[in-house]
């Protein structure tokens, strides 16, 4: 059965680096999403994206982030200049029409 | 303001005791609803989905959720609890279409004794 596959599975930065953090979504899905969720919170909607542009983004992703997905396969989250508050477990979703989105395992990002 | 609200933040089972987890929303139309499961250390897992049709909806582990119009409800349920439902269950909503963001509710983290 396909998956969305992210890596790495657990990152570790310094403060003010960037990161980039990676998903493979299932091959036929149109839609992506990053969420990201802080340890004990809910999950909270960062960004979509759609026919290789942002559709929506939430007032969390603010300049500090980006998405790109350059070969038609990874889809990518960057965030250039990473903050404490950035830890968090950061997941990639996918999805077509009239079906629900599936989830990767998650990122857990960890700023130090 | 459009929300999910899941009233029960922690929810304690013995084993074999019938399960309800709530969960509320709000929104002009009926959204599509879904039931996501993380255990700990884990990503999302779907459960069950409402698009429309049948308001009793089936879902995997033996899960079922009902939607009520009435009362802008979708709650988890489930007759008899095995201890590997010890999770955290999450309510979501999209609420235009099923490729819209989800909103996600608190979560309703279960504990299942022996």
């Amino acid at each position: 059965e396909p998956e969305v596959t992210q890596t790495p599975s657990h990152q570790v930065t310094q403060m003010g680096q960037e990161v980039i953090l990676r998903c493979v979504p299932i091959s036929n899905h149109l839609y992506f999403y990053w969420y990201r969720q802080i340890l004990g919170q809910k999950v909270e909607f960062l960004v979509s994206f759609y026919n290789n542009e942002i559709s929506e983004k939430s007032e969390i992703f603010d300049d500090q982030f980006s998405v790109e997905r350059p070969d038609g396969s990874n889809f990518t989250l960057k965030i250039r200049s990473t903050k404490l508050e950035d830890s968090a477990m950061y997941f990639c979703a996918g999805g077509r029409p009239n079906t629900e989105a599936f989830f990767g395992q998650g990122t857990r990002l960890t700023v130090v | 303001a459009q929300s999910v609200t899941q009233p029960d933040i922690h929810i304690t089972v013995s084993e074999g005791a019938s399960l309800e987890l709530r969960c509320n929303y709000s929104y002009g139309a009926t959204p599509y609803l879904f039931w996501y499961v993380q255990s700990p250390g884990q990503g999302l897992q779907l459960l069950l989905k409402y698009f429309s049709g049948d308001t009793l909806v089936q879902g995997i582990k033996g899960f079922e959720a009902e939607f009520k119009r009435s009362q802008s409800s979708f709650n988890l349920r489930k007759p008899s609890v095995h201890w590997s439902d010890a999770a955290e269950y999450f309510c979501a909503v999209a609420p235009g279409r099923s490729t819209d963001k989800l909103i996600f509710g608190t979560g309703t983290r279960l504990q299942v004794f022996p």
